[in-house]
């Protein structure tokens, strides 16, 4: 079993949707939670971490719920330029490793 | 301003060859990592270091061999390449504990003909 699963997509959406995507994760031990955004062969880079009382960023929040071990990203009002794709990590400090999931592919179409 | 770097950008390798890619970071970061991402997948862990002069195996080691002789550099080599190892390398940095953000380099893109 996958440390961390997501949904690979793509979600294709119109500008202005409301999209939203899951991200399981199987060590309970884990202890921080990350969303990476990642665009056609560039670099993953961090979009924003996320705390258990939720967090938002403008037109992103994130979410945590350990009990079930998921975390979720909610984009509102997309943005042709949220294209990417996401990527979901957890990372447990004992074993200084990060488990990447393997990606969900946004498409926002005008 | 510079983060995280690798070199080289691009190679391409023949059957067999040997190289090693160098990533370098600026951050006085302890912790280093190289992944590698293959069409369709995520990243894999190569092998990461908790501090100078120190290695560990990640996921997917074989075929590859680290080095961290100072803090800020981390090296990946390849004694003999090979098609497997076609691929987009990303070297990334982190503090240890709560303040674990990684910071990715631009990545190497490997093609072993």
């Amino acid at each position: 079993r996958k440390e961390v699963e997501q949904d690979p997509g793509p979600f294709n959406v119109p500008e202005g949707a409301t999209v939203a995507f899951n991200c399981t994760y199987s060590n309970s031990a884990s202890q921080s939670f990350f969303w990476y955004r990642q665009d056609c062969r560039k670099e993953p880079k961090l979009l924003m971490s996320v705390y258990s009382s939720g967090n938002e960023d403008g037109r992103f929040t994130a979410q945590l719920n350990r009990a079930s071990q998921y975390i979720s990203l909610l984009i509102r009002d997309s943005k042709l330029s949220d294209s990417a794709t996401y990527l979901c990590v957890v990372n447990i400090y004992n074993f200084n490793k990060f488990y990447f999931g393997s990606g969900t592919k946004l498409n926002v179409k005008p | 301003n510079a983060g995280v770097t690798q070199t080289p950008k691009f190679r391409v390798l023949k059957t067999g060859q040997s190289m090693t890619l160098l990533c370098a970071q600026d951050m006085n970061h302890e912790y280093m990592y190289w992944y590698r991402q293959d069409p369709g997948m995520g990243l894999r862990l190569i092998h990461y270091s908790v501090g100078e002069g120190t290695t560990a195996k990640g996921e997917v080691p074989d075929g590859y061999n680290v080095s961290r002789l100072k803090k800020q550099n981390f090296l990946l080599g390849l004694e003999s390449a090979a098609p497997s190892q076609t691929s987009v390398y990303f070297c990334a940095s982190s503090f240890s504990g709560d303040k674990n953000i990684q910071y990715f380099g631009a990545g190497t893109r490997l093609s072993v003909l």
